[in-house]
């Protein structure tokens, strides 16, 4: 069974460009999460998703950063415009609703010049 | 105060004994869980170990084990005879509420495992 698959792996952008991240979760996972991992620091949530609901983005800066899962699969992130702190790893999960356990991917790593 | 702890930057083990990977969380909810995850350098976040509040005994995986102590408010992380693929970054994390789900879960800062042939 394929796990998270996220993309793209690697991406350097100009500031004040836009950036999108896109994750696919695994098939039957109705909860889909996005996490920022800044250099040696532990992943930080940005948002939750069950099924196409964000139900929590409370740390998400809505100012520059903007998520979407249509039909409660896929996910993209978008942060525009991209400033020098937003480089950092991104991280997206899923998880089936009430399991302990969450799958992630390998990430996208951004860096903003 | 900072929700979860970790201590050690760096720890060396030599292959085959057994390492111990310190975490205190901080919590006034008498419902919570308790995770460790492995980060490799290929980035992806493997999930280890789970120790929900209210289990009676140590979380058990395979080779991984959890040393909870609920007074003490701590949940160590025992990796026993230890391999070179254990090489890695382990962070300790914490969800808080009601119910088993996988919700908002704040993690520690890490702490890098460098397996010694």
């Amino acid at each position: 069974e394929a796990g998270v698959v996220q993309s793209p792996r690697y991406k350097i952008i100009e500031k004040k460009q836009p950036v999108a991240f896109w994750c696919n979760p695994i098939s039957g996972h109705n909860t889909l999460y996005w996490y920022l991992q800044n250099l040696g620091q532990g992943p930080e949530l940005l948002i939750r998703y069950e099924n196409e609901e964000a139900v929590d983005d409370s740390q998400l800066p809505k100012d520059r950063f903007s998520a979407e899962r249509l039909k409660g699969v896929d996910s993209t992130l978008k942060i525009q415009p991209a400033e020098l702190g937003d480089s950092a790893v991104y991280l997206c999960a899923s998880s089936i609703r009430d399991s302990t356990e969450a799958f992630f991917g390998q990430g996208t790593r951004l860096t903003v010049v | 105060a900072q929700k979860i702890t970790q201590t050690q930057p760096g720890m060396f083990v030599q292959e085959k004994e057994a390492v111990t990977l310190d975490c205190t969380y901080d919590t006034s909810d008498p419902s919570y869980g308790l995770f460790w995850y492995k980060q490799p350098s290929s980035g992806e976040m493997i999930f280890l170990i789970y120790q929900g509040s209210y289990d009676q005994q140590n979380a058990t995986e395979g080779r991984y084990s959890l040393n909870f102590q609920k007074a003490r408010k701590s949940a160590n992380l025992v990796i026993s005879a230890s391999q070179l693929g254990d090489s890695a970054m382990y962070f300790c994390a914490m969800r808080e509420g009601q119910g088993k789900s996988y919700q908002k879960v704040t993690f520690g800062i890490g702490t890098k495992l460098q397996v010694i042939p």
